[in-house]
């Protein structure tokens, strides 16, 4: 079916490691974005895609690092997780800029210990 | 820069009630407005959108919404409320979406 996966649903991991979290989706859409939702703030955008090899950072892309090799891939990596990055990582798509988000996944929850 | 505010952090209304959620935001042109839908443990499903043209938006699940420029609001209105539409509202606003921190609504049978 079409849509967007994340993957893991649930990751539970130590400070100081690397975890990634991926995203994949299936409509070809030119346009991802990571978002991290926290008690109190809504969803804050990490980084956005534009297309394959084209990424820009958004509100909060502090200690986070992205690559788009592949349309339909979109993966996050936090490269030395920390207790404050613990939260629920969302992906999402749209097929044009002002179009968006359109589409979402089901999260990730990440809990950093 | 553009930021938005959605005052109400709970809302409880009664099933058939009619609802109205509060957005507010701060942008310098005219900006693309976006409401959205999240229900526990998935992520969030578009409700409406607003680009330009007609100020009063039809969306999905029978809600709508009114940009008012004046007043810098883009309020989300149901005239019926139903059980399944107890959820977290989110309002966003610009290209990429900057999220309001949402409303939590509660339906009462």
């Amino acid at each position: 079916d079409a849509g967007i996966t994340q993957s893991p649903r649930y990751k539970i991991t130590e400070t100081g490691r690397q975890v990634t979290l991926m995203c994949h989706q299936t409509w070809s859409h030119s346009y991802m974005f990571w978002y991290r939702q926290d008690l109190g703030h809504g969803l804050r955008l990490i980084y956005y895609s534009a297309a394959a090899d084209i990424t820009d950072k958004g509100e909060v892309p502090d200690g986070y690092v992205v690559s788009r090799s592949k349309t339909e891939n979109f993966p996050l990596t936090l490269e030395s997780a920390t207790r404050s990055q613990t939260s629920v990582y969302f992906c999402a798509s749209s097929e044009s800029w002002n179009n968006q988000p359109q589409h979402f996944g089901d999260g990730t929850r990440l809990s950093i210990l | 820069a553009q930021s938005v505010t959605q005052p109400d952090i709970h809302i409880t209304v009664s099933e058939g009630a009619s609802l109205e959620l509060r957005c507010n935001y701060s942008y310098g042109a005219t900006p693309y407005l976006f409401w959205y839908v999240q229900s526990p443990g998935q992520g969030l499903q578009l409700l409406l959108k607003y680009f330009s043209g007609d100020t009063l938006v039809q969306g999905i699940k029978g809600f709508e919404a009114e940009f008012k420029r004046s007043q810098s609001s883009f309020n989300l209105r149901k005239p019926s409320v139903h059980w399944s539409d107890a959820a977290e509202y989110f309002c966003a606003v610009g290209a990429p979406g900057r999220f309001g921190a949402g409303t939590r609504l509660t339906v009462k049978p």
